[in-house]
């Protein structure tokens, strides 16, 4: 059964810090590996989506890592800004359609 | 265009009431996700739709939570006796198929509050 866990669950940094938050999971066999931001109250907006062929995703100031063998996944976020205080989690699809979520990083950039 | 939409925002009702809970998927997209997220964590897989037909109902609790999507399009889930233990913000997501490349997009989500 496919556990994924995030660490810290909490993270405070000052504005412009390049940073980094952890995800892992317990079973190798991803099909892929989403990364995903939520607001307070509001829904899910992906950021990234990492094939199980690939080993990096990148979208402006976020880049996403895979490493299936170790059961790791990164997403650095460079020169962060307030903007980007959010909960962020990452999702394994192990080929059932269905994703299994972390429960999240609370991210807050200072200003 | 239009993302996917929830209605209602919020439901509060009573415990042992008949809840539904209404989904609006990006048009033409064809494989609907729902979702439940309780407070602190991860949201926890539902029930999967491709077309009209269930493909995965293993993430319902009990048989007190049915989903519908009759037409392939929006969906409803239905949730019988409420209980306080089903308090949480209700998601859905859908993507363009269920290809191992499409992204789900997800809605606001609806906060079901049972007193």
């Amino acid at each position: 059964k496919q556990e994924v866990t995030q660490i810290p669950a909490a993270l405070s940094v000052p504005e412009g810090e390049n940073l980094v938050l952890n995800c892992s999971f317990t079973d190798s066999a991803i099909y892929n590996l989403q990364w995903f931001r939520q607001d307070p109250g509001k829904g899910l907006t992906s950021l990234l989506l990492i094939q199980s062929s690939q080993r990096e995703q990148t979208s402006g100031r976020l880049n996403a890592s895979l490493d299936k063998s170790s059961g790791r996944s990164t997403l650095y976020i460079a020169a962060s800004q307030p903007g980007d205080s959010a909960t962020y989690l990452c999702a394994a699809d192990s080929g059932t359609y269905k994703y299994i979520f972390g429960t999240g990083t609370r991210l807050k950039v200072l200003a | 265009g239009a993302g996917v939409s929830q209605t209602p925002s919020n439901k509060v009702t009573e415990k042992g009431k008949y809840v539904e809970l209404r989904c609006d998927p990006i048009s033409g997209h064809t494989a609907l996700y729902w979702y439940r997220q309780s407070l602190g964590q991860g949201p926890e897989f539902l029930i999967y739709f491709q077309g009209t037909g269930a493909a995965d109902d293993s993430g319902l609790p009990n048989d007190r939570f049915f989903a519908v999507r009759p037409e392939g399009s929006v969906s409803t889930l239905k949730i019988q006796r409420t209980e306080r233990g089903d308090s949480a913000v209700y998601l859905c997501a859908s993507s363009l198929t269920a290809g191992r490349t499409d992204t789900q997009y997800f809605g606001p989500g609806t906060r079901l509050t049972v007193l």
